[in-house]
């Protein structure tokens, strides 16, 4: 199966600075990822749209000026948050969509922010 | 827009209970796909399965099985002779297509159900 990585896995920063979330697909072209936040114990909610070469869609109400993202090349992804405050600690996982029949969309496994 | 509900928050049971998780959805799309993913502790999805709208027979996977019913938007999932292994937060997410091949755009996930399996 296609396999889909996040690094790091785990981050703990201060409140005021910014940090830089990597999504990858390792064995497959993903024109398009997606980045999705949870927050404890609640679902996931997309945050944006990442198409390569392009500016990401964002959902409403996400600051695109605080969640910057980058899909420089097929594989990669990030997601920047900039001047992180507490509120938004939480578990950010992307997905990255293979072109196929079913148009197939892999999760990588999460990285949790903790902003202090 | 779309709308995912399940309405099971938690759900306990004993280990060997049949357990089944509830889902209703909304959409406005003839087309669509359902899914199924399973959360472990460890935060990372699971894909159990994808269904897509024209498609009704229930599916059976060993111990997980499937029941679609469009005309209640309902995509139910059961686990049989459930195990502790099977604790975890199960979530049920729907996608619009394009045309049949489109599986692959972003999802609407419901809020989740905990399941426990207990000894």
């Amino acid at each position: 199966g296609a396999v889909v990585s996040q690094h790091p896995s785990r981050v703990i920063c201060k409140s005021g600075t910014s940090v830089k979330i990597e999504c990858r697909s390792l064995d497959f072209q993903a024109t398009t990822m997606f980045w999705y936040r949870q927050f404890p114990k609640q679902s996931l909610m997309l945050m944006a749209t990442s198409n390569e070469g392009s500016k990401a869609t964002y959902e409403q109400g996400v600051e695109k000026d605080k969640f910057l993202i980058n899909h420089a090349s097929l594989t990669l992804s990030t997601l920047t948050v900039t001047s992180a405050h507490p509120e938004d600690s939480s578990f950010y996982i992307c997905s990255a969509k293979r072109l196929s029949t079913y148009n197939e969309q892999f999760f990588g496994p999460g990285t949790r922010l903790t902003v202090l | 827009a779309q709308k995912v509900t399940q309405a099971q928050t938690e759900i306990s049971v004993v280990e060997k209970e049949d357990v089944t998780l509830d889902c209703v959805y909304e959409t406005r799309d003839t087309t669509y796909y359902l899914f199924w993913y399973k959360q472990p502790p460890s935060g990372e999805l699971v894909f159990l399965i994808r269904r897509n709208s024209f498609d009704e027979q229930n599916e059976i996977s060993g111990r997980y099985s499937w029941n679609f019913q469009k005309s209640t938007s309902s995509f139910n999932f059961t686990i049989t002779a459930s195990q502790v292994v099977d604790s975890a937060v199960y979530f049920c997410a729907l996608s619009e297509a394009q045309g049949l091949t489109g599986g692959g755009n972003k999802l609407t996930f419901g809020t989740g159900t905990q399941l426990k399996v207990e000894l």
